[in-house]
């Protein structure tokens, strides 16, 4: 079965730029999308299609993905995007995600 | 806009069966190239995908789980269904209705938490 792997955590200074991985084999002929979970919430999608989007998300949040790996970049991270994140893919009409990766931002 | 809002009993027995519903509010189920998913969620520990069904009645499920589950829809009611069959303790989780495209889940429900207990 196909599988996607990320790190646990990750942690990065305010302001900074934040990068969270996700590796599968040949996950760049796929589309990966990326889901924020807050404490005591429901995952909120936050790009989809690699590198889109939702309206409503910020701009600092983006996507890319390529080879084996898509990432995960939030630009001036912020107090508040202090979360575990998920990626998540499709292969042979079945959703597969990630382990997820905390995000903790100190 | 559409919601999801997950019911059901919060207590299952072991080996008895779990039954959880999604109403979809803000939008008919049967509009749009939508599919209609479960996710669950144990504590502390990450997502897991159990299966989808589209407003036709066609399904995909988790090979893991397929065994034990069946997803439906009602499109009269504007609902679809889970059922997890011969459950275990290892199936508390918090259990989640999605509406998804062909390619990620875009609304999610707000959960309910299933424990398997006696």
């Amino acid at each position: 079965s196909y599988e996607l792997t990320q790190p646990p955590s990750v942690s990065v200074s305010p302001g900074q730029t934040a990068s969270i991985t996700c590796s599968g084999h040949k996950l760049g002929d796929k589309y990966a999308s990326w889901y924020q979970q807050k404490p005591g919430q429901s995952p909120v999608l936050v790009i989809y299609q690699d590198t889109k989007r939702p309206s409503g998300i910020p701009e600092r949040f983006s996507g890319s993905n390529s080879g084996n790996t898509a990432t995960l970049t939030i630009s001036g991270t912020q107090a508040m995007d202090e979360a575990d994140y998920y990626c998540q893919a499709w292969d042979s009409s079945t959703v597969v995600f990630g382990g997820g990766a905390k995000l903790t931002v100190l | 806009q559409v919601q999801l809002q997950e019911s059901g009993p919060g207590l299952v027995k072991p080996s008895q069966t779990l039954s959880l519903t999604c109403t979809v509010s803000g939008g008919s189920i049967s509009s749009g190239s939508y599919y209609w998913s479960w996710i669950r969620q144990p504590a502390g520990k990450g997502l897991e995908w159990i299966g989808r069904i589209y407003a036709s009645g066609s399904t995909n499920y988790n090979p893991s789980l397929k065994s034990r589950v069946t997803i439906s829809v009602d499109t009269s009611k504007n609902q679809f269904s889970l059922k997890l069959s011969s459950v275990t303790a290892a199936d508390t989780a918090v259990y989640y209705c999605t509406r998804a495209t062909e390619l990620e889940l875009d609304i999610w429900g707000q959960g309910t938490m299933v424990t398997v207990s006696s």
